[in-house]
């Protein structure tokens, strides 16, 4: 079964500071990766996808991921924090092929900025 | 509108009563999923329609649970004689149900269980 982990629950980084989200995952084979922000009252907007191909990918809101198949990663990035960042950050697996199409999440990252 | 939406945002109910939860996705969406989002946990995959396929329903957690979609559109979650631990926040979301599957979220519905 596939799986998701966020090992850190809550962040705190200073505005202007980078920051790195991590993600681990188990799945039999490649998967589709997302990464997902859900601000307070909101739902989950998409901040970047990897399916096949580069696996650096670039996002909305200055975002990347990087995918590490030998570490079975994708850590999700930004090089300055702006205050408006703060929010829950949550990684997605999604099967590549079959007829199982739901997305497994992990229990999410809680991004705190401070001023 | 453009994006998927959901009704009630939220809603308060007392333990024993049904409720009904739902979901517009959008225009031309074929699949539909259903998650559920407990206080302070990841997301919980709940229930998967993909145009007239047959329903996936793997993640129901009880008997008490139950979603249709009608028109392969709109989709109603039911609830039925809620318990406290139903109390979450009920996600909905579309995607194209091409290969890449990318989904697209709604707002979600409050769900509190007194």
């Amino acid at each position: 079964a596939q799986s998701v982990t966020q090992p850190d629950i809550h962040i705190t980084v200073s505005e202007g500071a980078s920051l790195e989200l991590r993600c681990n995952y188990s799945y039999g084979a490649t998967p589709y990766l997302f990464w997902y922000v859900q601000s307070p009252g909101q739902g989950l907007q998409l901040l970047l996808k990897y399916f096949s191909g580069d696996t650096l990918v670039q996002g909305i809101k200055g975002f990347e991921a990087e995918f590490k198949r030998s570490q079975s990663s994708f850590n999700l990035r930004k090089p300055s924090v702006h205050w408006s960042d703060a929010a829950e950050y949550f990684c997605a697996v999604g099967p590549s092929s079959g007829s199982a199409r739901q997305l497994t999440f992990g229990s999410g990252t809680q991004l705190t900025v401070l001023p | 509108g453009a994006g998927v939406s959901q009704s009630p945002s939220n809603k308060v109910t007392e333990k024993g009563k049904d409720v009904e939860l739902r979901c517009d996705p959008i225009s031309g969406h074929t699949a539909l999923y259903w998650y559920r989002q407990s206080l302070g946990q990841g997301l919980e995959f709940l229930i998967y329609f993909q145009g007239n396929s047959a329903p996936d329903k793997s993640g129901l957690p009880s008997d008490r649970f139950s979603a249709e979609r009608t028109g392969g559109s709109v989709s109603t979650l039911t609830i039925q004689r809620t318990q406290q631990e139903d109390s979450a926040v009920y996600l909905c979301a579309s995607s194209s149900g091409g290969a890449y599957n990318e989904q697209f979220f709604g707002p979600g519905t409050r769900l509190t269980v007194l």
